[in-house]
C-alpha cells in the first residue's frame, strides 16, 4: 500500500462546477499537507499548503485536512477550463523534508 | 526573478549510455531535491541535498544513480549504464529553509 493514495481520475467537470479532490495518507508523521497543479509537460506549480489539521481559503481553491481520519481535500469553486491540469497532493513531515506525492487527479474542466 | 532551471529539457540516449542532467536552484535556497516522474509510478523521492550537511539518498533506486551539488548552488543528477525503466522525468525543486519546494520544468529523459 503506498504512503499517499489518490485517485488519478481522469475527472471531467462543466465550466462553473465546484470540484473536490482528495488523498488518504497513512503517515502519522505528516504534518505539511500541499497541492501542487501541474500542467502538461510542465513541473508541479505550488497551489497552496496547510498545517496540521483545519482548512484554509485561497480565492476560489480551499484545502482541507482531517488528520484523524488522514484524510485531505482539495475544493475547486466556479471552476475555469484554465484549472485543467494534474492536480497533486504531497504531504510532508516538515519544511525542509521530502514530500510523498499522490499519484495525480487529471481535471477537465469543459466549457 | 528566476526559477529553478533544469537541461538539457529533452534527452535522448542508447540503453548502457551514461547521462548527466543539471539544476540550477533558485539563488539563496539552501535545500536542493531530485524526483523522477514516470507513468504508472507518480512522483518519487530520490535525493536530498541541504546546505552541508551529508545528502539523504534514501531514495535511490540502484547504485547506477549519483548526484552531487557543487558549492551549495548547481546540483547534477548522473545516471550510469542507463536502462529502459530510467526513462522518466526527472524533476529538480529548491527550497528555501521554513518555505516549500519550488520545482523546475524537468529533464525528459527517453532510454532507446
Amino acid at each position: 500500500q503506498k504512503e499517499v493514495e489518490q485517485d488519478p481520475g481522469p475527472l471531467s467537470v462543466p465550466e462553473g462546477a465546484i470540484v473536490s479532490l482528495n488523498c488518504t495518507y497513512s503517515n502519522s508523521a505528516f504534518q505539511y499537507f500541499m497541492w501542487y497543479r501541474q500542467y502538461s509537460r510542465k513541473g508541479p506549480e505550488l497551489l497552496m499548503y496547510t498545517y496540521s489539521s483545519g482548512n484554509k481559503e485561497d480565492g476560489r481553491f480551499t484545502a482541507q485536512v482531517d488528520k484523524s481520519s488522514k484524510y485531505i481535500s482539495l475544493f475547486i469553486r466556479d471552476s475555469q477550463p484554465s484549472d485543467s491540469a494534474t492536480y497533486l497532493c504531497a504531504p510532508s513531515t516538515g519544511t525542509a523534508s521530502k514530500l510523498t506525492f499522490g499519484t495525480g487527479t487529471r481535471l477537465q474542466v469543459t466549457l | 526573478g528566476a526559477g529553478v532551471s533544469q537541461s538539457p529539457s529533452n534527452k535522448v540516449t542508447e540503453k548502457g549510455k551514461d547521462v548527466e542532467l543539471r539544476c540550477d536552484p533558485i539563488s539563496g535556497h539552501t535545500a536542493l531535491y531530485w524526483y523522477r516522474q514516470s507513468l504508472g509510478q507518480g512522483l518519487e523521492f530520490l535525493i536530498y541535498f541541504q546546505g552541508n550537511s551529508a545528502p539523504d539518498k534514501s531514495g535511490l533506486p540502484s547504485d547506477r544513480f549519483s548526484a552531487e551539488r557543487t558549492g551549495g548552488s548547481v546540483s547534477t543528477l548522473t545516471i550510469q549504464r542507463t536502462q529502459q525503466e530510467d526513462s522518466a522525468v526527472y524533476l529538480c525543486a529548491s527550497e528555501r529553509t521554513t518555505d516549500t519546494q519550488y520545482f523546475g520544468p524537468g529533464t525528459r529523459l527517453t532510454v532507446l
